[in-house]
């Protein structure tokens, strides 16, 4: 069974480009989260998406961003005119349940962005 | 708002014990989680602690107590690949949302 995928792990992309991250939950797993990590720092949430639709979106800066978890494919994450404030590792979490029923989280590897 | 306060870092020797304490102010709470992180690494689950108490799981324990919104993790017979981040997460439920809300982060240093 393999893990949370993640792709690329490493993205590069000049300021006003778009970066598109794309995140492959682990099997049978319904439930997928975003965070971001900027160097040195915790994890901050920024989406849970169930398939086909954004349950909480509160961590999302309010433009620019966007993210989506098509019935069929990955997860995406989409930061559009990409500034250099949005380097940072993005991480990509799944799990099967919800929290009221003790299961836990899976993370993917990440995707280290970084804007030139 | 929610919050979840760590040591930034603890130095420890192999063979030592170390406990990295979290106080967390959350509404919501359905359990506190430890996730450990090397560098360049994901983060991955060591723990989950839903009621008051120790859970033991070989070198790593994690203690819980909802009363005094503060947990602990303890790290035993330590060694050089435990060096690493640790952080504790509290899982938040409010009926439409379910979220992991981490804390700063303790870097955890291990010298021979």
């Amino acid at each position: 069974n393999a893990g949370v995928m993640q792709n690329p792990r490493h993205l590069v992309r000049r300021r006003g480009q778009e970066a598109r991250l794309r995140c492959s939950p682990m099997k049978g797993h319904s439930h997928v989260y975003w965070y971001r990590q900027l160097p040195e720092e915790g994890l901050k949430f920024m989406v849970y998406l169930q398939k086909e639709n954004i349950i909480d979106e509160s961590g999302m800066p309010k433009e620019r961003f966007s993210a989506e978890f098509p019935k069929e494919g990955p997860s995406i994450l989409r930061i559009q005119q990409v500034v250099r404030g949005d380097s940072a590792a993005y991480f990509c979490a799944s799990s099967k349940k919800r929290a009221d029923q003790n299961t836990e989280a899976f993370f993917g590897q990440g995707t280290r962005l970084t804007v030139v | 708002g929610q919050s979840l306060e760590q040591p930034s870092e603890v130095t420890a020797v192999e063979g030592a014990i170390v406990q990295i304490n979290c106080t967390y102010q959350t509404s919501g709470f359905y359990g506190l989680s430890w996730y450990q992180q090397h560098d360049g690494g994901a983060p991955t689950f060591l723990s989950y602690n839903a009621l008051d108490g120790l859970e033991e799981t070989g070198r790593f324990s994690s203690f819980l107590s909802r009363s005094d919104s503060y947990g602990y993790l303890l790290l035993q017979e330590l060694q050089m690949k435990d060096s690493a981040s640790y952080f504790c997460a509290v899982r938040e439920y409010r009926g439409y949302t379910d979220k992991l809300i981490f804390g700063t982060g303790t870097r955890l240093q291990v010298f021979p």
